[in-house]
């Protein structure tokens, strides 16, 4: 069936460094990526995704990239901040059944 | 706050309980979703309806039963559940369900511990 593994499971970074985490995909025909971060305790919320006909998305401090042929995207968080601490989930969408299917989820610790 | 809410936020019930969990969306989408989110796991798609017919069981056991009234409600009844049942259990909303770019919006989750 469908899967998405995300690496790495843990992140440590220094306010102020990248971070980057990376997903692969098994299904070809998926098409629409959304990346979602859960707060301790709160809900897994979007905060940026991206449509198979694109390569790159930017907005501020995070980007995503795609690469179809390899069937892995990624996730750009540049001068990182305290707040950005928390768990994030990539997914991909099938139209097969047009389920979304998500990753393991990275930890992401950001320190002072 | 997305407009999607849910209720209990905690729920602790015994193995012979019933209970059910309750979701509500007011953002006017015709899709919702039942998710499982236990430690250590991604998050596990568990049902899934559209103009409040179920278009997705991802092999739930039926000890979990799912109750869609209209496109606004979704409901998860629950009856005779396992310890290993404890997880948080994240309701969704999206405009439709099988197209590409349609967000999917949670809810705050239902903690649930089953003793």
């Amino acid at each position: 069936g469908e899967n998405v593994e995300q690496h790495p499971s843990t992140l440590s970074v220094q306010e102020g460094d990248s971070a980057v985490i990376k997903c692969t995909y098994s299904d070809s025909a998926s098409n629409y990526f959304p990346w979602y971060k859960q707060e301790l305790g709160k809900r897994p919320q979007l905060i940026i995704d991206i449509r198979s006909n694109v390569g790159e998305k930017k907005d501020q401090r995070i980007a995503v990239t795609l690469n179809k042929t390899a069937k892995h995207f990624s996730l750009h968080i540049t001068e990182t901040q305290p707040e950005d601490s928390a768990v994030y989930f990539c997914a991909a969408l099938s139209n097969q059944g047009g389920k979304l299917i998500f990753g393991q989820g990275t930890e992401l610790s950001v320190k002072p | 706050e997305t407009g999607v809410t849910q209720t209990p936020r905690h729920l602790v019930m015994g193995m012979t309980n019933k209970k059910s969990l309750k979701c509500e969306q007011h953002l006017g989408h015709n899709a919702m979703y039942w998710y499982k989110q236990s430690a250590k796991k991604p998050l596990e798609l568990m049902f899934v309806y559209n103009f409040k017919e179920q278009t997705e069981n991802n092999s739930v056991p039926s000890r979990f039963s799912p109750e869609c009234p209209n496109s606004s409600h979704l409901f998860l009844h629950l009856h005779t559940l396992q310890p290993e049942d404890s997880a948080l259990y994240l309701c969704a909303s999206s405009p439709t369900s099988g197209f590409s770019g349609n967000t999917i919006y949670f809810g705050e989750g239902s903690w649930l511990t089953v003793v």
